[in-house]
């Protein structure tokens, strides 16, 4: 069974400075693809970022990237530059690859909090 | 392109009602998918579809009903609303691919009293 761990219920990081968000995942599947996605006070989902499982290079979009260590089973999120409207819930999630397995699975989330 | 679209976007309800939340996509996907947010809960999975006729229960079932009668819609049925089902509640599609995004709809914010 798929399980996804976000083990920071709450962070808070300085505007401009950067802010890892951590996220561990558990499959025996070897294809898999790893998302975040960010939940602003607004409600809404928002997609940000995908790594594969079998991509080599960590996945990269304007100010965030992913930090794929697959041996640890890690996925953590890097926002860099933090911005006031970075402030949200952030949602780390996988779906396995295999065929007819299509299900989503998310972590509890971490609230990330930017300062002035 | 209108993508997901969920409605209703708040409701209240009393303890034993029944209510519809619909979901709609215009993306022609395969996969469409509930879920209930919970705080320190994360998303759960509720029911998911890989196609029109086809349904499957996910992680947290129980009290909810579903059925996928065209690839556009995909409706939660409530069958007797309980203070437990009050949530945050979200309609997502995708193209059905291990690796596809999954394209979430506004959220309803159902409280039952």
């Amino acid at each position: 069974a798929q399980k996804i761990t976000q083990t920071q219920p709450g962070m808070f990081v300085q505007e401009k400075e950067a802010v890892t968000l951590d996220c561990t995942y558990d499959t025996s599947d070897p294809s898999y693809g790893l998302f975040w996605y960010k939940q602003p006070s607004s409600g809404e989902m928002i997609f940000l970022i995908y790594q594969g499982s079998y991509d080599q290079q960590n996945a990269t979009e304007g100010r965030y990237s992913l930090n794929f260590q697959k041996a640890r089973k890690s996925a953590n999120l890097v926002i860099s530059a933090s911005q006031l409207g970075d402030s949200a819930m952030y949602f780390c999630a996988m779906r396995e690859g295999r065929l007819g397995n299509n299900d989503m699975r998310f972590g509890a989330g971490t609230r990330l909090t930017v300062k002035p | 392109n209108a993508g997901v679209t969920q409605t209703p976007k708040f409701q209240v309800l009393k303890t034993g009602q029944s209510m519809t939340l619909q979901c709609a996509q215009d993306m022609n996907h395969e996969y469409m998918s509930w879920y209930r947010l919970d705080p320190g809960m994360g998303l759960r999975l509720i029911h998911y579809s890989v196609g029109a006729g086809i349904t499957d229960q996910g992680e947290v079932p129980n009290g909810y009903n579903v059925s996928r009668s065209t690839t556009e819609d995909f409706p939660l049925r409530l069958l007797s609303a309980a203070p437990s089902q009050t949530s945050v509640y979200f309609c997502a599609s995708s193209s059905g691919t291990g690796h596809a995004e999954a394209f979430f709809g506004q959220g309803t914010r159902l409280t039952v009293v």
